[in-house]
Parts: structure tokens; C-alpha cells; sequence
């Protein structure tokens, strides 16, 4: 069963507009979450975290909302540009446990 | 600072053959990880080692040994290795709980 679910296999988005990327999870245990980005033949990389006890967390133009009634969160990318093209994988952890990430969501970037 | 480091980049092995991943990383973390990623699987934790000297099973341990050779250090070892081991496996590390540094990944085919 599947704790953290990214249900978008892929995502196109214009240039210059807003990317929206979401994910859903079961556990309510879980208290931080956190995006990480991933290029072709490269590891994943840190992108934005965001604790249960806030519900936004803005880092430039990233920005992660957490709805912890809905068990939602989703991160905003404006404006989207070109670089922005990768896998993004979302992922949770309970109390400083092991990071639970979700299926990732590719996102293309059109110029 | 070279961060985190995984050899080889990429292998082919025969059913029944066996080899180690190392994974090496120079950031002084306590903790390291062992997953892999599978197309619409996302990255599934095999093994970690939350201190030297110690070792614990992840998601999916079947088939995999680890050990945790210094800090520094926290190889992978297949033993007999099966079609379904086919994957891309990704070393991580980390001080605090939550936020791990990847390396660039390897690529294992099992025929």
C-alpha cells in the first residue's frame, strides 16, 4: 500500500506560467514533508521541506502547500522556466524516520 | 568536495552472479541509505545505517547484504543476483533526518 502518492505520471507546462505538482498521503503519523528534483543520470536533490506545523513554505519561486485535513500537499512553481524540466518525487517521514518517497511526477517545460 | 560517490556507473551480470556497490561520502554524515528506483515505483529503501557500525532493513531487503565498512563508507553487496534486481541503485547520506544528499546512481542490468 503505497503511504505517499504522486497520481500525475507527467506534467506539461508554458514556460513563464505556473507548474502545480501533487501529492497525497494515507499515513497521518507522517509530520515533514519534502520535494526533491531529479535530472536524467543524476541523484535526486533537495528542494523544499516543509514541517506539519505550517501549512506554506516559500523558497523563491518554489513554493509547497500542505493541507493536513485533506492529507494534500502540492508544490507551485512560478514562473516555470526551461531547468524546471525533471522528475520531482515527494516525500514524507514520521518523526525523523525513514523518508517514504512517492512514484514522481515528470515535469516538461515547453519554450 | 566531491559529496556523495557511487562505483560503478554501470553493470551487467548474469542470473546467479554476485557484486558490490560502494558508495562513499566525504560530508562527515552519520547516516546512509541504500535505495533503488523502479519505473513507476519510485525510490524504495533497501537498507540504511543510521551510525557506524550499525545496519538496518529498509522496504526491500530481500536478496541484499550491506555493510557499513567506516563512516564514510556503506557498500551493497548482491549475492546472487535476479532478473528482478534490475534497477537503478542510489547511495544517499544525511546528518538530520530528513534532508539526504544522493549520488549520481547506479545502473544494474540482470539478464
Amino acid at each position: 500500500d503505497q503511504q505517499v502518492k504522486q497520481n500525475s505520471p507527467s506534467l506539461s507546462v508554458q514556460e513563464g506560467r505556473i507548474s502545480i505538482l501533487n501529492c497525497d498521503y494515507t499515513n497521518s503519523m507522517f509530520d515533514y514533508f519534502l520535494w526533491y528534483k531529479k535530472y536524467p543520470a543524476e541523484g535526486p536533490t533537495f528542494l523544499i521541506s516543509i514541517s506539519s506545523i505550517k501549512d506554506k513554505n516559500e523558497d523563491g519561486r518554489f513554493t509547497v502547500f500542505l493541507n493536513k485535513s485533506a492529507k494534500h500537499l502540492s508544490l507551485h512553481i512560478v514562473p516555470s522556466q526551461p531547468g524546471d524540466s525533471a522528475v520531482y518525487f515527494c516525500a514524507a517521514s514520521a518523526y525523523g524516520n525513514k523518508l517514504v518517497f512517492g512514484a514522481g511526477t515528470i515535469l516538461r517545460v515547453k519554450s | 568536495n566531491a559529496g556523495v560517490t557511487q562505483t560503478p556507473k554501470f553493470q551487467v551480470l548474469k542470473t546467479g552472479q554476485s557484486m558490490t556497490l560502494q558508495c562513499a561520502q566525504d560530508m562527515n554524515h552519520n547516516s546512509m541509505y541504500w535505495y533503488r528506483q523502479d519505473p513507476g515505483m519510485g525510490l524504495r529503501l533497501i537498507y540504511y545505517s543510521a551510525s557506524e557500525g550499525t545496519t538496518d532493513k529498509g522496504e526491500v531487503p530481500n536478496g541484499y547484504n550491506v555493510s557499513r565498512l567506516n563512516k564514510r563508507e556503506f557498500s551493497l553487496r548482491l549475492e546472487s543476483a535476479a532478473p528482478s534486481q534490475t534497477s537503478v541503485y542510489f547511495c544517499a547520506s544525511s546528518e538530520q533526518p530528513y534532508e539526504q544528499y544522493f549520488g549520481p546512481g547506479t545502473r544494474l542490468t540482470v539478464t
